[in-house]
């Protein structure tokens, strides 16, 4: 069992490329999300999914796009990185809430530099 | 803006000590849960809290919602050295139109040998 699969899981940049991440479930969970982690910051939430076709803005979306054109898979992309990018990124999934099971299962990260 | 503040950010204590980290919030969450995190690892559930007062125990760790529930405590009884990592409490609330989890800062806690 899977769980949440992120790829890839470093990566180094330049200013001003392009990637795109991917979380992959095998849970069938409806609700998907990206977090940011910067040391001292805890975890920020960027882009969220709560089915597939549908995505909406966290508390710091600005130079961050989404999609989620399938239910398992949620995909982050930068379209022109910066260096105030840099960062460990998780993906977590969640069933539909209700009855107290809401845990987060995350996925093992990705470590993005920008230089 | 619902807020989870934790305290003490950091925390470095000797084997054998007890110690208790502190989430609070001036928001009403219907369920509050702990993490924790190991480097280089993504976060990994301990427990999850629903009820106003509600106690659970897990072996030496101890977890408590406020009546409000407002507020969480985790007390480690006896802390071992496989207790090191960052702690994370996070809140939800069933129904929202948002579905998320409000994360706090977390916790860092080392403990020596």
């Amino acid at each position: 069992n899977a769980g949440v699969t992120q790829t890839p899981k470093f990566r180094v940049l330049k200013t001003g490329q392009s990637m795109t991440l991917l979380c992959a479930q095998d849970m069938n969970h409806e609700y998907m999300y990206w977090y940011r982690q910067d040391p001292g910051m805890g975890l920020r939430l960027i882009h969220y999914s709560v089915g597939e076709g549908t995505t909406a803005k966290g508390e710091v979306p600005d130079g961050y796009n989404v999609s989620r054109l399938k239910k398992q898979n949620f995909l982050l992309g930068l379209e022109s990185a910066a260096p105030s990018q840099t960062s460990v990124y998780f993906c977590a999934s969640l069933p539909r809430q209700g009855g107290g099971n809401t845990e987060a299962f995350f996925g093992q990260g990705t470590r993005l530099t920008v230089v | 803006t619902q807020l989870l503040e934790q305290s003490p950010q950091f925390l470095s204590i000797q084997e054998g000590e007890n110690l208790t980290v502190y989430c609070n919030s001036s928001s009403v969450f219907s369920s509050l849960q702990w993490y924790r995190q190991e480097p280089g690892e993504g976060p990994v559930l301990l427990v999850t809290v629903v009820t106003g007062g509600e106690v659970k125990k897990l072996k030496r760790l101890t977890f408590q919602f406020g009546d409000a529930r407002k507020d969480s405590s985790l007390h480690i009884t006896a802390a071992q050295p496989g207790d090191t990592g960052l702690y994370l409490c996070a809140g939800s609330n069933y129904g929202g139109s948002q579905g998320n989890l409000i994360f706090g800062k977390g916790t860092k806690l080392s403990v020596k040998p």
